[in-house]
């Protein structure tokens, strides 16, 4: 079975410049999350979705951050206008039922360069 | 607001050395899970933890659950540079969040 796929891998752009995220999670799974991870430390949660329902988003910067899971399945992280300050690694995971205690799978992550 | 913080922060010991690493917390956890990340990859889930008190064992890895449910610690025993990673533990009542982490170096 395949795992949490994410693209791209890497992204490398200048400060003010639109930037996406796309992730499939593992077939069947209903719940999804992006996370953003700063060097060593902890993911933090950016927004749950439960299908297409975006379930928790209080910590997603609405400025100038958007996410969209389009029928349930696949789903887009977008930053626009990308900051200095944004440069981390962008993490997908999923899990298969409704409850945020699910076991979560993670996908590989974007790693995100602003210059 | 739910916190876990990890120690030590860094560790960098010699293969066949033992460590343990903690996580703490003011609040009670009803479950904590441990994950291990390597470079360039997403987090792996270890193991998840439940009852109060309760001791997990994974090969040469203990985990172990406090009695208040606040804070939990992972042991390990030989090190190998195989174990080199950052170590996550997580959980959440309400939101589910992860620790501070603990970048562990193995040295062959």
């Amino acid at each position: 079975e395949a795992g949490v796929v994410q693209s791209p891998r890497y992204k490398i752009i200048e400060k003010k410049q639109p930037v996406a995220f796309w992730c499939n999670p593992i077939s069947g799974h209903n719940t999804l999350y992006w996370y953003l991870q700063n060097l060593g430390q902890g993911p933090e949660l950016l927004i749950r979705y439960e299908n297409e329902e975006a379930v928790d988003d209080s910590q997603l910067p609405k400025d100038r951050f958007s996410a969209e899971r389009l029928k349930g399945v696949d789903s887009t992280l977008k930053i626009q206008p990308a900051e200095l300050g944004d440069s981390a690694v962008y993490l997908c995971a999923s899990s298969p039922g409704r409850r945020g205690g699910d076991t979560q799978y993670f996908g590989p992550g974007t790693r995100l360069t602003v210059l | 607001t739910q916190l876990l913080e990890q120690s030590p922060q860094f560790l960098s010991i010699q293969e066949g050395e033992n460590l343990t690493v903690y996580c703490n917390s003011s609040s009670v956890f009803s479950s904590l899970q441990w994950y291990r990340q390597e470079p360039g990859e997403g987090p792996v889930l270890l193991v998840t933890v439940v009852t109060g008190g309760e001791v997990k064992k994974l090969k040469r890895l203990t985990f172990q659950f406090g009695d208040a449910r606040k804070d939990s610690s992972l042991h390990i025993t030989a090190a190998q540079p195989g174990d080199t990673g950052l170590y996550l533990c997580a959980g959440g009542t309400y939101k589910y969040i992860f620790g501070t982490g603990t970048r562990l170096k193995v040295l062959a």
